[in-house]
């Protein structure tokens, strides 16, 4: 059966310094993968969308990677702000009329 | 535009109750979804809509749950009787028609069952 991972439960890192969140996936094929950040007591927010055949895509502090041979996506954020301290979730989808499937997600803190 | 809207913020009911979950899409947007998120699961798509009509609900966990879209701006998840494993939060989020648009999530509905 499909499965999504995501690197980590929890990453820390220091402000001003560049995150970088993994999403592996297998047993799937997907066209579209979205990333999506997750604030405690609220639903996540869509950040990103990111097709098969992009590369990478980007916007303001944000980049995402998406890497088919691999089975991975990286999802960056740079300049790093305690502000950005949330839960960010990948998803994947196979066709844009379907459903998206959502990985654990990583609980990320940037320490002042 | 007010996002998509979930009613009530907070549920608590005794096991054996009834429960009805209550969401209102953004305007215009033609695929809705409910999903449930928990800590060892973490976000489950129970089942989702295109224009009113559902597509699959092969998440929905038992015949227990059930669910609506009479109209565009309007569905309903219902758990009949309700079970302390049900105890979840339930989002409800929708998506326009367009490629590149993600999903819109509203504030969700913790549901405790005691």
């Amino acid at each position: 059966s499909q499965k999504i991972e995501q690197n980590s439960e929890a990453l820390n890192i220091q402000e001003g310094k560049t995150a970088t969140l993994t999403c592996n996936y297998t047993n799937y094929s997907p066209a579209y993968l979205q990333w999506y950040r997750q604030d405690p007591g609220r639903g996540p927010v869509f950040l990103l969308l990111i097709r098969e055949n992009e590369k990478e895509k980007r916007k303001e502090r944000l980049k995402v990677t998406f890497d088919t041979t691999l089975k991975q996506s990286l999802f960056h954020i740079t300049a790093s702000q305690p502000a950005d301290s949330a839960t960010y979730l990948c998803a994947l989808g196979r066709g844009y009329g379907q459903n998206f499937v959502f990985g654990p997600g990583t609980r990320l803190s940037v320490l002042p | 535009d007010a996002g998509v809207i979930q009613s009530p913020r907070h549920e608590v009911t005794e096991m054996g109750q009834e429960v009805t979950l209550r969401c209102k899409p953004i305007s215009g947007h033609n695929s809705l979804f409910w999903y449930r998120q928990t800590m060892m699961r973490g976000l489950e798509l129970l089942i989702y809509f295109n224009n009113n009509v559902p597509i699959d609900d092969s998440g929905m966990p038992e015949d227990r749950f059930s669910a609506k879209m009479p109209n565009a701006s309007f569905s309903t998840l219902k758990i009949q009787p309700s079970e302390p494993r049900d105890s979840a939060v339930y989002f409800c989020a929708s998506r326009p028609g367009g490629q590149g648009q993600g999903y819109t999530f509203g504030s969700g509905t913790r549901l405790t069952v005691v």
